[in-house]
């Protein structure tokens, strides 16, 4: 089963709309961490944001904010007055802190949001 | 810039062939994991070294090995390579074992003729 699902594959806006990209995830954990990374077109995956299971407070930084709920396993993300430099792909991931063996310290990557800005 | 370096950038190579392909994690940081994209699997987890010793496996295939060495970087060795294995590669650090953020390097683009 998938522990972390990005149900929507692509999004189009256009330039200075607002768009919500959605990360539903999955664990037994109670400690665990969500995070945001951005793949633009050039391929490196940059860090966005950290969050761990115990603080639900929302998070802005500048354009961007983080909605995390646990009652809903969704970790949402909001780019507010979108722009063309945003364009890349995003990716939620999950990291648990339960020792499974071998898997401990690994990243559950969802799928991926292809998100498109037009001007 | 993440910090992590990684070579080569691109690799273009034969079926039967092996490869490899070097990490260098941000200064300080302990922990290097590999990951393998593809457009069908999506980001899956290789494989984790900390502090020189491997700390974690994921759905890494028996032709593909690790290593981190005293100086902390980490060498990923892909042998009898098939055209599946075609993917990009990246290479991402951390300064903690568990939960610490990764940084990604700028990834590796295997392509497997």
């Amino acid at each position: 089963a998938q522990k972390v699902t990005q149900a929507q594959t692509e999004i189009s806006v256009v330039e200075k709309e607002d768009v919500t990209l959605d990360c539903v995830y999955e664990t037994r954990d109670t400690t665990y961490y969500l995070f945001w990374y951005k793949q633009p077109p050039s391929g490196e995956l940059v860090f966005l944001i950290r969050r761990n299971s115990f603080d639900e407070q929302n998070e802005i930084s500048g354009r961007y904010s983080w909605n995390f709920q646990k009652s809903t396993s969704s970790f949402n993300f909001t780019i507010t007055a979108s722009q063309v430099v945003d364009s890349a792909v995003y990716f939620c991931a999950l990291s648990e802190e339960t020792d499974r063996g071998s898997t401990l310290g690994r990243l559950y990557f969802g799928r991926g949001t292809q998100l498109t800005v037009w001007p | 810039d993440s910090g992590v370096t990684q070579t080569p950038k691109h690799l273009i190579t034969a079926t039967g062939q092996r490869v490899t392909l070097r990490c260098s994690p941000r200064s300080g940081d302990l922990s290097v994991y590999w990951y393998q994209q593809s457009l069908d699997q999506g980001l899956q987890f290789l494989i984790q070294y900390y502090n020189g010793e491997e700390r974690a496996k994921g759905n890494i295939l028996e032709r593909f090995s690790a290593q981190q060495f005293p100086d902390l970087h980490s060498e990923l060795n892909l042998s009898s390579l098939e055209l599946g294995d075609s993917a990009l590669y990246f290479c991402a650090s951390s300064a903690a074992d568990v939960l610490g953020t990764q940084y990604f390097g700028p990834g590796t683009r295997l392509l497997v003729l």
